[in-house]
C-alpha cells in the first residue's frame, strides 16, 4: 500500500532536546506532509514538502525528503512540552491521502 | 481560520442502531473527507466527497454511507452500527479538487461507542 509508516512509535525526551521522526513511503508522491495531533483531538497540519524539494524550514521545525529512498523526516528543535502530541506524516497521491500510524512524542518538563 | 466542526464529541449507541455523523466546514471546501482513526492502525479513509452529491469510495467503505447535499455538509451514516465500528471518527475538508496538492483540515473527531 501507499501508507506511509512512522518510525519510532513513540519518543520520550527532555526539555530543550531535539526530536527526530522518520516516515518511510512505499510509491511516488505528489507532496508529503506533517501533521500533529494533541490526544482526543483531531490533526493540524505542520508542513508540507514537495517531490522536487529537499528540505523545508517552519520554526522550529525541519523537514528533509529523500525520494530516492522514499523517506522523510521531521525535526523539531529545542523540544517543549508542549510538542507532547502525536505526529503522522501523510503521503499524497492519485488523488488520496495516506497517513501512517504516528509517531507518539513525549517531552518531559 | 478555517474551522471544520463536527456535531458530537462523545457517542454512544446500540448495536443495530442507525448513527449519522454530521460534519460542517465553513470555507467553501470542495473536498471533503471521512476517516476512522484506530490505535495502532492509524487514519484509514472512508469515503470522501469532491462536490454535491459527488462520492469515492475510500480504502474501508464497508457498513457506511455518506451524504453531501450541501457544500459545507458532509454526513457519514451507518446503517446499523456494529460493535467492530467503535472507533475515532475525524472528518476533514481541503480547498479546491486537486486533492493530492492540498493541506486538509480537520476537524476535533467524534469518539462512537457501539455497546
Amino acid at each position: 500500500s501507499q501508507q506511509g509508516e512512522e518510525d519510532p512509535q513513540a519518543l520520550s525526551i527532555q526539555e530543550g532536546e531535539n526530536a527526530t521522526m522518520n516516515c518511510s513511503y512505499k510509491t511516488s508522491i505528489n507532496n508529503l506532509q506533517w501533521y500533529r495531533q494533541n490526544s482526543g483531538r483531531g490533526l493540524v497540519h505542520l508542513i508540507l514538502i514537495r517531490s522536487n524539494e529537499r528540505e523545508k524550514h517552519s520554526g522550529r521545525l525541519r523537514v528533509t525528503l529523500d525520494t530516492s529512498k522514499k523517506s522523510s523526516s521531521l525535526l523539531i528543535t529545542a523540544s517543549r512540552a508542549a510538542d507532547t502530541a502525536s505526529y503522522f506524516c501523510a503521503t499524497a497521491a492519485f488523488n488520496k491521502f495516506y497517513f501512517g500510524s504516528g509517531t507518539k512524542l513525549n517531552v518531559k518538563p | 481560520d478555517v474551522k471544520v466542526t463536527q456535531s458530537s464529541r462523545y457517542l454512544v449507541k446500540r448495536t443495530g442502531e442507525k448513527v449519522f455523523l454530521e460534519c460542517v466546514q465553513d470555507m467553501d471546501h470542495e473536498n471533503m473527507f471521512w476517516y476512522r482513526q484506530d490505535p495502532g492502525l492509524g487514519l484509514r479513509l472512508i469515503y470522501f466527497s469532491y462536490d454535491v452529491k459527488m462520492k469515492e469510495k475510500g480504502d474501508i467503505p464497508e457498513g457506511y454511507s455518506v451524504s453531501r447535499e450541501k457544500k459545507e455538509r458532509f454526513s457519514l451514516i451507518l446503517e446499523s452500527a456494529s460493535t467492530n465500528q467503535t472507533s475515532m471518527y475525524l472528518c476533514a475538508s481541503s480547498f479546491r479538487q486537486r486533492i493530492a496538492k492540498n493541506i486538509q483540515y480537520f476537524g476535533a473527531g467524534t469518539r462512537l461507542s457501539v455497546l
